[in-house]
């Protein structure tokens, strides 16, 4: 069974930059598919961030590009999510999930989420 | 990108049929047969009820049936039941090898 389980500050203040890290277990990130985050603002709905395969190659939301970097270390089995220049908008529930992309393209395991608030 | 527009709710009593559109541009929804629907319960993580437009993983009740015509993608939840109710995002992939949700769909089971 593929878990995923999101960690880092749920507090961060603004202009700072917010970190996450995504821990996979019960599958290999080095085995394929991308690995993504998406966000939710409390009461909103969900926003691609941007995902990355194993290789390091990334695809980002054009709206957030400048800002984010998604990185993925395979001797650990994670991937993490850096957004910098953060704002009170960048308050949100955070998840990482497994994004199958092989003649195909859907979000199938996804962590729990964890809420990241942007404050002073 | 610009999300892809959901109507903000939809209503259908117990055993009912309801629909949920989801409609986009050439640049995603209507260009790819990569269209999903996720299932969202309040303080919960999203669930996967239907990929690339009509095709249901394993588990998923049959009463979730998918399609899309042009640039406007639809799932239809046959004989509605309690469980149901909860909030329904379509995804689409894009000509910039990115992804975009929809608003958001909250249905309630009358």
């Amino acid at each position: 069974q593929v878990q995923l389980q999101e960690s880092g500050p749920g507090l961060v203040k603004p202009s700072e930059t917010l970190s996450l890290t995504c821990a996979v277990s019960g599958y290999s990130i080095s085995s394929g598919s991308q690995w993504g985050w998406v966000r939710q603002p409390p009461g909103k709905g969900l926003e691609y961030i941007g995902s990355i395969y194993r290789s390091g190659s990334t695809y980002n939301n054009p709206s957030l590009k400048s800002r984010v970097t998604i990185s993925v270390d395979t001797s650990k089995n994670q991937f993490s999510l850096k957004l910098t220049s953060v704002t009170a908008a960048d308050t949100a529930v955070y998840y990482c999930a497994r994004l199958v992309t092989v003649a195909t393209d859907y979000f199938d395991y996804w962590g729990q989420g964890t809420l990241v608030t942007v404050s002073s | 990108q610009s999300a892809l527009t959901q109507p903000a709710s939809v209503s259908g009593s117990p055993g009912q049929s309801i629909t949920i559109s989801c409609t986009g541009t050439s640049s995603d929804v209507g260009n790819y047969k990569y269209v999903s629907w996720y299932q969202q319960h309040p303080g919960k993580a999203p669930k996967l009820m239907i990929y690339d437009v009509t095709n249901r993983p394993s588990g998923v009740s049959d009463r979730f049936s998918g399609s899309k015509s042009g640039n406007t993608a639809s799932l239809t939840i046959s004989g509605l039941q309690a469980e149901d109710e909860g909030d329904y995002y379509c995804c689409s992939y894009t000509t910039s090898s990115t992804r975009v949700f929809g608003g958001g769909t909250k249905l309630t089971v009358l």
